[in-house]
């Protein structure tokens, strides 16, 4: 069936620092791929999607490509910010589905000032 | 625009008990989830509505758990009897359609003592 695989966390970074936020895929064909965040609190925020291979999300100086050669979409930030902490999930939909998300297990990012 | 709203926040009940949540969603979206999430996992989808009709079901513990969404607008996720493991935070989302991006509640952490 569909997976998802996060890096494990959690991650520590110092401000401005840059993040990469390992995910890496398994699925048929050729699934929508996502990013949500979870501030303390609060419910799940779309973070960025892509929704073919080679595609680039971008949103809140995130970004991360869809490549389907490597099943990836790896998350990165180049200056990360103290309002960027967080829990992050990756999380697919398949190709023509009407089903809902398949999340991996989530990445925790503390960013220190 | 208002959010998915959940209620109540927190819950803490003993094995055995029953417990329900409940779930408004964004006015005119068609599409509701409830999902579970396990402390260090990732939200799993447990049912998805389509109006008042269920589209999927399948990870639903249908022996203890149900959910309904009466006039397919507001909804209702209920646990009897609870063991330890429903410990988890319950998420509700909804969506305009399904496959449109879905929005998420903040969450109804339940702890089964």
């Amino acid at each position: 069936g569909d997976s998802v695989t996060q890096m494990e966390g959690p991650v520590t970074l110092s401000e401005e620092a840059f993040l990469t936020i390992n995910c890496t895929y398994t699925a048929t064909g050729y699934p929508s791929l996502f990013w949500y965040v979870q501030y303390p609190g609060e419910g799940l925020q779309l973070l960025l999607k892509a929704t073919k291979a080679d595609d680039k999300g971008s949103n809140k100086g995130f970004e991360a490509t869809y490549r389907k050669e490597t099943t990836s979409f790896h998350l990165e930030k180049g200056s990360v910010q103290v309002s960027d902490s967080a829990v992050y999930f990756c999380a697919l939909r398949p190709y023509g589905s009407a089903r809902q998300l398949t999340f991996g297990s989530g990445t925790q990012l503390t960013v220190l000032p | 625009e208002a959010g998915v709203a959940q209620s109540p926040r927190y819950k803490i009940i003993e094995k055995r008990q029953s417990v329900a949540f409940w779930c408004n969603p964004i006015s005119g979206h068609a599409t509701l989830y409830w999902y579970q999430q396990i402390l260090g996992q990732g939200p799993k989808l447990l049912i998805q509505f389509q109006n008042n009709g269920v589209v999927d079901d399948s990870q639903l513990p249908k022996d203890r758990f149900s959910a309904e969404r009466l006039k397919g607008v507001d909804s209702t996720l209920k646990i009897q009897p609870a063991k330890l493991e429903d410990s988890a935070v319950y998420l509700c989302a909804s969506s305009l359609e399904e496959r449109t991006e879905a929005f998420f509640g903040q969450g109804t952490r339940l702890t089964v003592v």
